[in-house]
C-alpha cells in the first residue's frame, strides 16, 4: 500500500462548481498534513495547512479525519485559474507527496 | 522574507556527463535543506536532505551525490549521467528544529539527458 494515495483524475469541472478531492494515508503516527498545488512544468507551491479542527482559506476549505486516516479538500466557486495539480503531503518524519490530482476547470 | 533560488532552469548533458546544480536560500538561516526529483508523470522523491553543514542524508541509492559547503548552499552532483537520471529536480528548504514544518521549493531545473 502506498503511503499517500490519491486518485490521479483528472476531475473536470464547470466554472463556479464544488469539487472535493480526497486523499488517504497509510501511517497513523503521521503528524502534519498539507495540500501543495503544482502547474504544468513548475514547482509545487503550499496551498495550505490541514488542522485537526479543519480550517478554511477562502473558497477551500481542508479537512482531516484521524480514525480513517484521510483528508480532503474541496474548492468552492471554482475558477479557471484552479486548473493544476493537486498533491496532498503528509509528514511523518519526513514529508510525503502523493502523486496529485489533476484539476481542469472549464468556461 | 524568504527566498529560494535555483539554477539553471533547464539543462540538456550527454549521458557520462558530469552535473552540478546549485540551489541558495536567502532570508532564513540554519534551514532544512531538500533535493526532490521528479519524473514525468509521477511524484516527488525525496534524494537527499540536510540539518546542517556537510550534514547529508541520502534516501535513495544512486549514482548523485549532494553536498552542503555553506549554510544556505546545497548543491546535487553527478560524476557521471545516465539516461535515467531525466527529470525534474527541486530543492526546497524549510525551518530547522520546528516539527511539522512544511517545505518551500525553488523554481526547479528541468534536465535532459540525451
Amino acid at each position: 500500500r502506498k503511503e499517500v494515495e490519491q486518485d490521479p483524475g483528472p476531475f473536470n469541472v464547470p466554472e463556479g462548481a464544488t469539487v472535493a478531492f480526497n486523499c488517504t494515508y497509510s501511517n497513523s503516527a503521521s503528524q502534519s498534513f498539507f495540500w501543495y498545488r503544482q502547474d504544468c512544468r513548475k514547482e509545487p507551491k503550499l496551498l495550505m495547512s490541514v488542522y485537526s479542527s479543519g480550517n478554511e482559506d477562502g473558497r477551500f476549505t481542508a479537512q482531516l479525519n484521524r480514525a480513517s486516516q484521510y483528508i480532503s479538500l474541496l474548492i468552492r466557486d471554482s475558477k479557471l485559474s484552479d486548473s493544476a495539480t493537486y498533491l496532498c503531503v503528509v509528514n511523518t518524519d519526513k514529508l510525503i507527496f502523493g502523486t496529485g490530482t489533476r484539476l481542469q476547470v472549464f468556461p | 522574507s524568504q527566498t529560494i533560488h535555483q539554477w539553471p532552469a533547464t539543462l540538456v548533458q550527454p549521458v557520462g556527463s558530469p552535473l552540478s546544480l546549485e540551489c541558495t536560500v536567502e532570508g532564513t538561516s540554519n534551514p532544512n535543506l531538500y533535493w526532490y526529483r521528479q519524473a514525468a508523470g509521477r511524484g516527488l522523491q525525496l534524494l537527499f536532505y540536510s540539518v546542517g553543514i556537510g550534514q547529508i542524508s541520502s534516501e535513495v541509492p544512486q549514482n548523485l551525490s549532494a553536498s552542503r559547503p555553506q549554510d544556505r548552499q546545497f548543491i546535487l552532483s553527478s560524476k557521471k549521467l545516465l539516461l535515467s537520471d531525466s527529470g525534474f529536480y527541486l530543492c526546497a528548504w524549510s525551518v530547522r528544529g520546528r516539527g511539522n514544518q512544511p517545505q518551500h521549493f525553488g523554481d526547479g531545473t528541468r534536465l535532459s539527458i540525451l
